[in-house]
């Protein structure tokens, strides 16, 4: 249980083109979710948390309007990246903390998704 | 906000032998504080957790150490393998609103066959 994914896995795209990223609970409820960026041989750094039916808090230096989140429903948070440049290109990770039934001080990390931006 | 600092950034140990990963938190109300193992482009993965009323718990090869006083935790890794080369991270959760993690800067583990 407490399965997360996300969609691409990667992908590879023109710089000034926008890509968006996918994060599903698969088996919860989430109204939490959280966006974190890694660099390579980087730690995971926190840019945004998403809450369902809400507007995303951002982390301090991360722009709210090229990255775009919407958390739609208790099970979908997406992240659009857009007019993407060369230094966008990361580790998206997106994680979730369940809304009920299990501890919520808990999250549940998706697969991550690689983009590079050409 | 909670500032979380990770030593050392890199280990290399003999396998059979026992590996130690500190980390200090900068603030004091956070209670939970989960250890994640990372292994190349795959996602964290949690190993060990503790809870801020607790002092140690231990599972198999692996114990977290918490005090509290000195804001400080540490993994223990005992009779390591080869297949516990990866990245780790600690983290450390503040109570609270949405409860956001803050991830320290990661431990490259190598473990010599």
């Amino acid at each position: 249980g407490a399965v997360v994914s996300q969609h691409p896995s990667w992908v590879i795209c023109k710089s000034g083109t926008s890509v968006k990223i996918e994060c599903r609970s698969l088996d919860f409820q989430a109204t939490t979710m959280f966006w974190y960026r890694q660099f390579p041989k980087q730690s995971l750094m926190l840019m945004a948390t998403s809450n369902e039916g809400s507007k995303a808090t951002y982390e301090q230096g991360v722009e709210k309007d090229k990255f775009l989140i919407n958390h739609a429903s208790l099970t979908l948070s997406t992240l659009t990246v857009t007019s993407a440049h060369p230094e966008d290109s990361s580790f998206y990770i997106c994680s979730a903390r369940p809304s009920s039934g299990r501890p919520t001080y808990e999250q549940y990390f998706g697969p991550g998704t690689r983009l590079t931006v050409t | 906000g909670e500032n979380v600092e990770q030593h050392p950034s890199t280990l290399s140990v003999q396998e059979g032998d026992s590996a130690v990963i500190k980390c200090t938190y900068s603030d004091s109300a956070s209670n939970y504080f989960p250890w994640y193992k990372q292994e190349l482009g795959k996602r964290p993965q949690l190993i060990i957790d503790i809870r801020s009323n607790v002092g140690e718990k231990k599972d198999q090869r692996i114990a977290v150490t918490l005090n509290k006083t000195a804001k400080h935790f540490s993994l223990h890794i005992t009779e390591t393998q080869p297949e516990d080369s990866a990245v780790y991270f600690c983290a450390a959760n503040p109570p609270g609103g949405y409860q956001k993690v803050t991830f320290g800067t990661g431990t490259k583990l190598q473990v010599i066959p």
